[in-house]
This record gives C-alpha cells, structure tokens and sequence, in this order.
C-alpha cells in the first residue's frame, strides 16, 4: 500500500497571500488530520475530517480551514498569512473503528516559509 | 483537557545501552491510546509503539518496550541495545478523539 502523501513537499509565500495544501491518504482510510509542528509550539492538532466532515477541530484561528473530498483526499487552506504560519504542516490518517488499528501514519509533510 | 509532558528536552546514550524516555499525561477519562513516534532528521513521523488504556499488559516492539503505569499516568519507553540509527526525536503522544503530542525528547545515540 502507498503511505501518505503530501503536495507541495516545500512552499514558499509572502504574508498575506493564502496557501493550500493538498494530503492524500492511505487507500482505504477516512480518516484525515492536520498537525502544525513549529520549534516554539511543537506539534499542535489542527483538525481532523472523516468522512468529508470535520469532526475535530483544535484552537487555531478562523484562517486554517480544511475540506475533504468523497475520495477522502484533504486540503488544508491558510489564508492571510503570517510569519509565524511559517511551519511544517503534517498530514496523517488512520481508520477508526477497526479493532486495533487505531495509530495514525503520517505523510512526509509540507514544509511552509512565509517571507 | 488532556496534556502530554515530555520532561527531558535532550538525551543521550552509548550504542548498545539503555535509555528510558519518560512520559506523563494528564486525563480524566478512562479509555485511551497511548503512542511513541520517532522523527529522524527526515522528519518522517513513524510509530514506534502503541498501547491502549484497557490493556494492563506492557507493550512491546523488538527492543523497544513500555512502562505503562495507568494510576500514575506514566507511559515511558525504554530502548535496548540503542543503535545509531535511533537517533531521533521522539515523541509521546495520546489520543482519544484526536492527538495530542509531548513537545519530544531529542535522543543522540554515540558511538
């Protein structure tokens, strides 16, 4: 089976453009989660779609929104950008519900820089 | 909310030696996950062990094991015969509807 997979691997922007990014997942799961790994803040969760519905969301502002498609491919959108969007933005995906499968397999990530 | 603390920013250890990563976390709830990733300098998340709450069974992988103890909210890992290539970051994590992660521990094996 192919591994997650996250386009563009390395993005660059300037403040106040938006940016998406694009996450395939595993054939097979549903389950889609966004993460945001900085040196200050570490790994924090974004949001989490299943289903082509986002079923979790963690404490980020209005600007970070995500969809899913009917073929369980994700976006994630940053508008309005900031310096300290600056991140690498990692993809993962599970498939809940099935006994024992349960840890997520995460993509290579994207890595964003905003001049 | 629940809270995952990673207490040692920086580690070390000799090749083939034991280290032991500690985790805490913080929940009230009683049925979880709980997982160790390991980021190389490639920055690829891989998992290195699971284990779930209801399980009282500590989890095992090859050389890498869990402490699990549920009262005190402790999960740490413990690596043996260290090798070169763990040299990582790791992280603790835990999970019940979503991931909440550690800020990592950096392991250095030498050689």
């Amino acid at each position: 089976k192919a591994g997650v997979t996250q386009t563009p691997r390395y993005l660059i922007k300037t403040r106040g453009q938006q940016v998406t990014l694009s996450c395939s997942p595993i054939s097979g799961h549903r389950s889609v989660s966004w993460y945001q790994q900085t040196p200050g803040q570490g790994l924090q969760f974004l949001f989490e779609y299943f289903s082509e519905t986002q079923r979790n969301k963690g404490n980020f502002p209005g600007r970070f929104s995500g969809r899913q498609f009917s073929n369980s491919r994700s976006e994630m959108n940053v508008s309005t950008l900031e310096l300290g969007d600056s991140a690498l933005y990692l993809c993962a995906s599970r498939s809940p519900g099935l006994a024992g499968v349960n840890e997520q397999f995460f993509g290579p990530g994207t890595r964003l820089t905003v001049l | 909310a629940q809270t995952v603390t990673q207490s040692q920013p920086e580690m070390s250890v000799q090749e083939a030696e034991t280290v032991t990563l500690s985790c805490t976390y913080d929940t009230s709830e009683n049925n979880y996950y709980l997982f160790w990733y390991k980021q190389p300098p490639s920055r690829q998340m891989i998992l290195v062990i699971r284990q779930e709450a209801y399980k009282q069974q500590n989890a095992t992988e090859n050389r890498f094991s869990v402490n699990f103890q549920k009262a005190a909210k402790s999960f740490s890992l413990k690596i043996s015969d260290s090798q070169l290539g763990d040299t990582a970051m790791y992280f603790c994590a835990f999970m019940i509807d979503d991931m909440r992660f550690g800020a990592g521990t950096r392991l250095t094996v030498k050689p």
